[in-house]
């Protein structure tokens, strides 16, 4: 299993500010993933971030508006920049650290005002 | 990603059996299939998951039909943690992402 860490927990944001979301987790993982929910949505993916390369977003999602940083293989970062308030989302990180089962952090659940 | 079909919403009593449908008509050979569920105001929870036989752990049963295109998760006895949206995902081995559809949500009455 893994055990993550996330910060903020919540946040109420102005528009046009940018926050950074942080990642910790308890051992090293390869790949590290983010991911949106709107409110009453499903999840989906942002991008995954492997260490020392960069990120790979999904459709949808760009680097401008979403920059991560991935620094070492327990840590990674996910800004939401120039928000508005479409951003008011859950913003989960997640790891898999065997074959099959991934693991999530609590989310952090971003407001913008 | 293969799609899969699963209600809206479902509804049990507690200390009863449950069992949440999936379908995954175009699934392929190489897909395995994967639950997870989500607790209130948490993140997603691995739950279960198999290829062809059916499977047993602490948490459920998951049940999938011969020809594979459908399968259960089943509740054994459930309880009002149990409430929560239920995602049935199909995932090829070796693919790390996960492609969320929009699940079960599961109401448990006391």
């Amino acid at each position: 299993s893994a055990v993550i860490s996330q910060k903020p927990s919540r946040d109420i944001c102005q528009r046009g500010t940018s926050l950074t979301i942080q990642c910790q987790v308890d051992s090293q993982v390869t790949m590290m993933f983010w991911y949106r929910q709107q409110p009453g949505q499903s999840l989906t993916l942002i991008a995954t971030a492997n260490q020392g390369s960069e990120a790979t977003y999904e459709s949808g999602f760009v680097i401008d508006k979403f920059p991560i940083s991935r620094p070492n293989l327990t840590f990674s970062t996910l800004t939401v920049s120039n928000m508005s308030p479409e951003d008011s989302s859950i913003y989960l990180c997640s790891v898999e650290v065997n074959d099959f089962a991934a693991f999530f952090g609590q989310g952090t659940r971003l407001t913008v005002v | 990603d293969a799609k899969t079909t699963q209600p809206n919403s479902m509804e049990s009593n507690e200390e009863e059996p449950v069992h949440l449908p999936c379908n995954h008509s175009t699934i392929s050979g190489t897909d395995y299939i994967h639950w997870y569920r989500q607790l209130p105001s948490q993140g997603p929870e691995y739950v279960i998951h198999g290829l062809t036989s059916n499977v047993n752990n602490r948490m459920a049963s998951l049940a999938i039909a011969e020809d594979r295109k459908s399968s259960t998760l089943i509740l054994h006895r459930a309880t009002l943690r149990d409430a929560a949206v239920y995602y049935c995902i199909l995932r090829v081995q070796g693919a790390q992402k996960l492609v969320f559809g929009q699940g079960t949500r599961l109401t448990i009455n006391p």
